[in-house]
């Protein structure tokens, strides 16, 4: 069975500061990786996704993640957080091969100005 | 532009109806997803079809039903055998397994 954990409810930085949201996966096989973004009472926003490839993925608005196989984790981070990043934001995975993506619990990020 | 509409943006329900959540996209997707997202539980799965005329459960199938009769349209039937229907519902749609999944804007379900 695949399985996502983000293990903080909620992360609050202020605006200008770095952002991380983290990550760690459970799947067999070799992942597919995906972050989405959500606003209130809207669906997800697709940020960016991991297939194969460098470690290292960047995707909109500024974002990237680093994959790290050893470590099942798929980190998400922002060099210099907006006000504007204030959101839900998801991680989800699928092994290769399978139809099912599995999603995080889902962390509430707040920037504050 | 292209995306997945989904109608009504709020529903009510009243005890023993059945509604119709309408989703349709113009992305020429072959799959297509319902989820369920209630507070702090993130995004569960519904059904899923791959293809038209063919679909599956997901991992909370049961109380609801679908219908694929065309590639643009994936209507979800909840039923009144589904007892806690309260909730955001979200479709979704892919063009394969490696690419990411185009959500709509939801449909909001309450009980009256």
């Amino acid at each position: 069975a695949q399985s996502v954990a983000q293990p903080e409810d909620q992360v609050n930085v202020a605006e200008g500061n770095p952002l991380t949201v983290k990550c760690t996966y459970s799947v067999s096989g070799n992942p597919y990786l995906f972050w989405y973004v959500q606003y209130p009472n809207r669906g997800l926003q697709f940020l960016l996704k991991y297939i194969t490839g460098d470690n290292l993925v960047k995707g909109s608005y500024g974002f990237e993640a680093e994959f790290n196989k050893s470590q099942t984790s798929f980190h998400l981070k922002k060099p210099s957080a907006l006000v504007s990043d204030s959101a839900l934001y998801f991680c989800a995975v699928r092994g290769s091969g399978d139809y099912k993506l599995s999603f995080g619990a889902g962390t509430t990020v707040t920037v504050r100005a | 532009d292209g995306g997945i509409t989904q109608s009504p943006k709020y529903l009510f329900r009243k005890e023993g109806q059945n509604v119709t959540l309408s989703c349709e996209q113009n992305l020429n997707h072959d799959a297509m997803y319902w989820y369920r997202q209630d507070p702090g539980q993130g995004l569960r799965l519904i059904y899923y079809s791959q293809i038209v005329n063919d679909f599956q459960k997901g991992d909370i199938a049961e109380g609801y039903s679908v219908s694929r009769e065309k590639k643009e349209s994936f209507p979800l039937t909840v039923t009144s055998a589904q007892k806690n229907p309260t909730a955001f519902y979200l479709c979704a749609s892919s063009p394969g397994d490696r690419q990411p999944q185009h959500f709509g804007d939801g449909t909001r379900l309450s009980i009256l």
